[in-house]
């Protein structure tokens, strides 16, 4: 059975300091791996996602996510964080593009400015 | 492109009555829809896998008598949770499936907020 964990329940980092999300996933072949996000009250929208090819992966909002299979690990990252980022962040994992998803418990970013 | 319409954004009934959720996908057929459950500070729940012109796979744990779904078009899943009570009340959300090409992510609707009284 796959499964997602993600250590941190809830992240603070000031406005315009770099941003790293951890997700470790289990998997028995190759995953399917998928950031999301989610504000308050609203449904979730696609960061970025991960099927094949390059490990490390650039998405909407200036995330980019790495692969790491030697870790079964798939963090997200970005730069420079805006308060505008704060929100909700969902680690998903597919056996296939078409299989259904198995999500993580989520990662609250709050932005300090 | 790739948009998930949900429909209520906020339902809040009386104990007993019936609620009926729909999901469209806008701009984009979806043979293929999911129907999610969210408690407060948790993660998704998968309830059910909704298969246009077919019967919804539902996930263990989940009643089909108490979750109904039909997925009439390509385009449009409905959720209608029967005779709800106050345990039903949760954030519910839809998600959809391009059926174009291979290896398409689900798009999800804004979640329907349920209370019941």
């Amino acid at each position: 059975a796959q499964s997602v964990t993600q250590p941190d329940i809830h992240i603070t980092v000031s406005e315009g300091a770099s941003l790293e999300l951890r997700c470790n996933y289990s998997y028995g072949a190759t995953p399917y791996l998928f950031w999301y996000v989610q504000s308050p009250g609203q449904g979730l929208q696609l960061l970025l996602k991960y099927f094949s090819g390059d490990t490390l992966v650039q998405g909407i909002k200036g995330f980019e996510a790495e692969f790491k299979r030697s870790q079964s690990s798939f963090n997200l990252r970005k730069p420079s964080v805006h308060w505008s980022d704060a929100a909700e962040y969902f680690c998903a994992v597919g056996a296939s593009g078409y299989s259904t998803l198995t999500f993580g418990k989520g990662t609250m970013l709050l932005v300090s400015p | 492109g790739a948009v998930v319409s949900q429909h209520p954004s906020r339902v809040i009934c009386k104990s007993g009555t019936s609620v009926k959720i729909e999901c469209r996908s806008l701009d984009f057929q979806a043979t293929t829809m999911f129907w999610y459950r969210q408690f407060p500070k948790q993660s998704l729940m998968l309830m059910a896998t909704s298969n246009e012109g077919s019967k919804a796979t539902y996930e263990q744990g989940v009643e089909k008598d108490k979750f109904l779904i039909n997925h009439a078009s390509l385009t449009l899943s409905t959720l209608t949770v029967t005779s709800a009570h106050p345990e039903d009340s949760s954030f519910y959300i839809c998600s959809a499936r391009s059926d174009q090409g291979q290896d398409q992510p689900q798009h999800f609707g804004d979640g329907t907020r349920l209370s019941i009284l």
